[in-house]
């Protein structure tokens, strides 16, 4: 049982353009949603997450939207930029220290 | 938020030996989490090891093949035993940040242990 899903596993963007990346969950019962970048033989990077309770959260270039409504976010990444060019992985917790479930990453490509 | 010290950060090994990773934490966690990312897989927990009591560990993972140590509240260990080729993946372990609110501070992860079994 996927319980979140990234459905889109690849992604190719112009540098400077919006990214857009998505993530569909089907568990109404998360609390926490996480994004997180990484890089081949690296650990993943926390990069930005939002409450259950909001619907925007913003830090810098990166932007998070949640559709409770729709169990989907999206994050969004303006300008894109060649060094954000990584997998991205999608994460949901319940409630607080407890394991987190991700999705199946979707790989970004922002080139020149 | 923590700072997370893993290794070793890669190893190829022989099948049917066991290999054992190490991640030690700049700081007192209470529970630490052991994930695999197989080849072009997502993450996934295999356990989550608190200090002072058994591991717990997720559906089709068993403590024979997984054995986890936490002799403190900073260090833990996973050993990956009697290994196969299907073993061959990047091993995680991760720490929920302090207070274990994942808002201005993620889950921090360690660099990551790449597994080939041949």
């Amino acid at each position: 049982d996927q319980q979140v899903k990234q459905n889109s596993p690849s992604l190719s963007v112009q540098e400077g353009r919006i990214s857009i990346l998505n993530c569909d969950y089907t568990n109404s019962m998360f609390d926490y949603f996480l994004w997180y970048k990484k890089y081949p033989a690296e650990g993943p990077t926390f990069l930005i997450s939002i409450s259950s309770i909001k619907d925007k959260n913003e830090d810098g270039r990166f932007t998070v939207f949640l559709n409770k409504s729709a169990k989907h976010l999206s994050l969004h990444i303006v300008p894109s930029q060649p060094g954000d060019s990584a997998v991205y992985f999608c994460a949901a917790v319940t409630g607080t220290a407890s394991k987190l479930t991700f999705g199946t990453g979707t790989r970004l490509q922002v080139t020149l | 938020s923590a700072v997370i010290s893993q290794k070793p950060s890669r190893d190829i090994c022989q099948r049917g030996t066991s290999l054992t990773i190490q991640c030690q934490v700049d700081s007192q966690v209470t529970m630490m989490f052991w994930y695999r990312q197989q080849p072009g897989q997502s993450l996934t927990l295999i356990a989550t090891a608190n200090q002072g009591s058994e591991a717990t560990y997720e559906s089709g993972f068993v403590i024979d093949k997984f054995p986890i140590s936490r002799p403190n509240l900073t260090f833990s260990t996973l050993t990956v035993s009697n290994m196969s080729p299907e073993d061959s993946s990047i091993y995680l372990c991760s720490v929920a940040p302090t207070g274990g609110i994942p808002i201005n501070y993620g889950y921090t992860f360690g660099s990551g242990t790449r597994l080939t079994v041949v």
